[in-house]
């Protein structure tokens, strides 16, 4: 029932692994996103995609990689990971690319030892 | 640059005492002004989206307002249930895609 459904929730790890966040959204939904909120709270997109093409790259260290498979699908995969990268990533989905609401899963709090 | 001020960034009130919270906003041409709110360990979720200057829309205990410049959560009778962070954000014309640009919120809490 779920709209938008990020795995896993928590995740711990050392720094300079590599891991990977999954999202998916049963909305139906041409868009697709990723943010970053930080300690402070504060929200900043990282990257969209639509209909599978990337349309928002931020200015993101190229360790961090977006996946799309298909429309309902976005992963994200971070290389090499640094003790800044410690925050809770937000994967998010709107209905175009146009001034729709995005709606946004849970979030999946990361934290690097 | 698109900026999104919200103020005050933490608010105490009352059961029942109506206040409003404040999104000031620069923006080169506004095409949505968003709220949303978030609770703790949770995703934002979705309250109005105002397009244009004048415009209110309102969802029970909320409602909310836009000018040229800013915009107002106006919170009539909170409720303990009403506590939570309130994020206003904005999109402009110019910027590709559909990017959102948040403030960083106003943590209210209500008290019974």
């Amino acid at each position: 029932d779920t709209a938008v459904s990020q795995t896993p929730k928590y995740l711990v790890t050392q720094m300079g692994n590599d891991k990977s966040i999954k999202c998916e959204q049963n909305l139906g939904h041409d868009t697709m996103y990723w943010y970053k909120q930080d300690s402070k709270k504060f929200l900043k997109i990282m990257f969209s995609y639509n209909n599978k093409e990337l349309i928002i790259n931020e200015t993101v260290p190229n360790r961090f990689s977006p996946k799309s498979p298909d429309k309902a699908h976005l992963n994200l995969h971070i290389n090499s990971l640094e003790l800044g990268d410690s925050a809770v990533y937000f994967c998010a989905s709107s209905q175009d690319y146009g001034n729709q609401p995005q709606h946004f899963g849970d979030g999946t709090r990361l934290s690097i030892l | 640059e698109d900026q999104v001020t919200q103020s005050p960034e933490a608010l105490r009130l009352q059961e029942g005492e109506s206040s409003s919270l404040n999104c000031s906003y620069t923006v080169s041409g506004l095409r949505g002004l968003f709220w949303y709110r978030q609770d703790p360990g949770k995703g934002p979720e979705f309250l109005f989206t105002l397009y244009s200057a004048g415009e209110e829309k309102e969802k029970e205990r909320l409602k909310a307002t836009l000018t040229k410049k800013e915009s107002f959560l106006h919170i009539t009778a909170p409720k303990p249930e009403d506590s939570a962070t309130y994020l206003c954000a904005v999109q402009a014309y110019e910027t590709s895609g559909s990017r959102l640009t948040f403030g960083e919120g106003t943590q209210l809490t209500v008290n019974p």
